[in-house]
């Protein structure tokens, strides 16, 4: 089946530093790709939609300048949280779409800004 | 937009019985997605079932069921001889049906479901 490696699992960072975290799609070529946001006991929340070499699609309300996503590739996604804060404190989901597997999650990043 | 509301927020059964999960959504597309997403301790999200709006008949897989109500946006989650294994978060998420790309999912805020030994 279809597999997507997220990285890292965990994450600590001080106030004002920036974090990346990496979805790979590890044995398929993933159309797309979104990156969900997830509070402790709430839902997810889409952050934004990506496709492979063109710029991300954010939903309302999420800075783009402070979650920058790039695809370089049909395999890899990357999520820079910049300049972070306690605010931005949260469990962070990756999910890669393809037509034959639907879409398939990542294990996901907890962030943790001190 | 789409909505997926979820009203239950926790419920609880003993091993081995039958349990129903709720799920309404709006929407006013007429060709869609419907998942159920189990999220255990680990976070993982994992598939459970899906279904196609267009398909009348409702999908199964082993002990899980769905009930697809398309007229009353209605998408109940059965789950029959429950497991301990069972325990964890159940989210119900719709996603449009948009051809050749694919459109992020839209969440229900989930129920937690218990499976008492």
């Amino acid at each position: 089946g279809a597999v997507v490696s997220q990285h890292p699992s965990w994450v600590i960072c001080k106030s004002g530093t920036s974090v990346k975290i990496e979805c790979r799609s590890l044995d398929f070529q993933a159309t797309t790709m979104f990156w969900y946001r997830q509070f402790p006991k709430q839902s997810l929340m889409l952050m934004a939609t990506s496709n492979e070499g063109s710029k991300a699609t954010y939903e309302q309300g999420v800075e783009k300048d402070k979650f920058l996503i790039n695809h370089a590739s049909l395999t890899l996604s990357t999520l820079t949280v910049t300049s972070a804060h306690p605010e931005d404190s949260s469990f962070y989901i990756c999910s890669a779409a393809d037509s034959r597997y639907g879409y398939t999650f990542g294990s996901g990043t907890r962030l943790t800004v001190v | 937009a789409q909505t997926v509301t979820q009203s239950q927020p926790e419920m609880s059964v003993q091993e081995a019985e039958t349990v129903t999960l709720s799920c309404t959504y709006d929407t006013s597309e007429s060709n869609y997605y419907l998942f159920w997403y189990k999220q255990p301790p680990s976070r993982q999200m994992i598939l459970v079932i899906r279904q196609e709006a267009y398909k009348q008949q409702n999908a199964t897989e082993n002990r899980f069921s769905v009930n697809f109500q398309k007229a009353a946006k209605s998408f109940s989650l059965k789950i029959s001889d429950s497991q301990l294994g069972d325990t964890a978060m159940y989210f119900c998420a719709f996603t449009p049906y948009s051809g050749g790309g694919a459109d992020g999912l839209t969440f229900g805020k989930g129920t937690h479901l218990i499976i008492q030994p």
